[in-house]
């Protein structure tokens, strides 16, 4: 059973960078098929999908958010981690990091996050 | 970007009732739709995939139905465990966006 879980502070200062990492046990983050993804729920709200990672290192961020996020991976350790910088508190939000499949089944592709960690919350306040 | 709607943003109805919920999307997707359920304080759970096919161990009363813009969400006899709010998501183009979700309560 694939698990995912979230780790950093929960309270960020505005302006400096959040940095989150999501530790992925019960699999292999190398395994192919699979796009490590970050998530963020504002309170009381809907989802926002902030970006992705093949374990290759490979990238794609949502445009809204691109400018001020990383994304990147650790196979060694089979971890990904997020940055996020200059945030405000319009960034506060609880933080998923889930795992995002991909496969083609009779040609057809077929993608949706099948696994997620339980949610951080962080919170932006000086 | 896709841009995903849903309705209404919530409903409340009485066990054993059936439940509707729609999507739509701003452009074609086909069928490339799949629904969540998201209980308070914990992750989103995928429910259905491809817009109709039930992931595995989801209860049969939850069906998904539509193609292309409109897309619908049944719960076909309301039960108090399914209190949560309900996601579509549209994976035909990156980024991968949600609707704003679906509250559902027992009235």
């Amino acid at each position: 059973q694939v698990q995912l879980q979230e780790s950093g502070p929960g309270l960020v200062k505005p302006s400096q960078t959040l940095s989150l990492t999501c530790t992925v046990s019960g699999g292999s983050i190398s395994s192919g098929g699979y796009y490590w993804s970050w998530i963020r729920q504002h309170p009381g709200k809907g989802l926002e999908w902030i970006g992705y990672i093949y374990y290759s290192g490979s990238t794609y961020y949502n445009p809204s958010l691109k400018s001020r996020v990383t994304i990147s991976v650790d196979t060694s350790k089979n971890q990904f981690s997020l940055k996020l910088s200059s945030v405000t508190a319009a960034d506060t939000a609880v933080y998923y990091c889930a795992r995002y499949i991909v496969v083609v089944v009779a040609a057809t592709p077929r993608k949706y996050f099948d696994y997620w960690g339980q949610g951080t919350l962080v919170t932006v306040s000086s | 970007d896709i841009q995903m709607t849903q309705s209404p943003s919530s409903l409340s109805a009485s066990v054993g009732d059936r439940v509707t919920i729609t999507c739509q999307a701003s452009q074609d997707i086909s069928n490339y739709l799949n629904w969540y359920q998201q209980k308070p304080g914990k992750a989103p759970k995928l429910l259905i995939y491809d817009a109709s096919n039930l992931e595995t161990g989801v209860p049969s009363r939850f069906s998904g139905s539509g193609s292309g813009t409109d897309f619908t969400f049944t719960i076909s006899s309301l039960q108090p465990e399914d209190i949560a709010t309900y996601y579509c998501q549209q994976y035909d183009n990156l980024p991968p966006a949600f609707g704003p979700g679906t509250k559902v309560d027992i009235k």
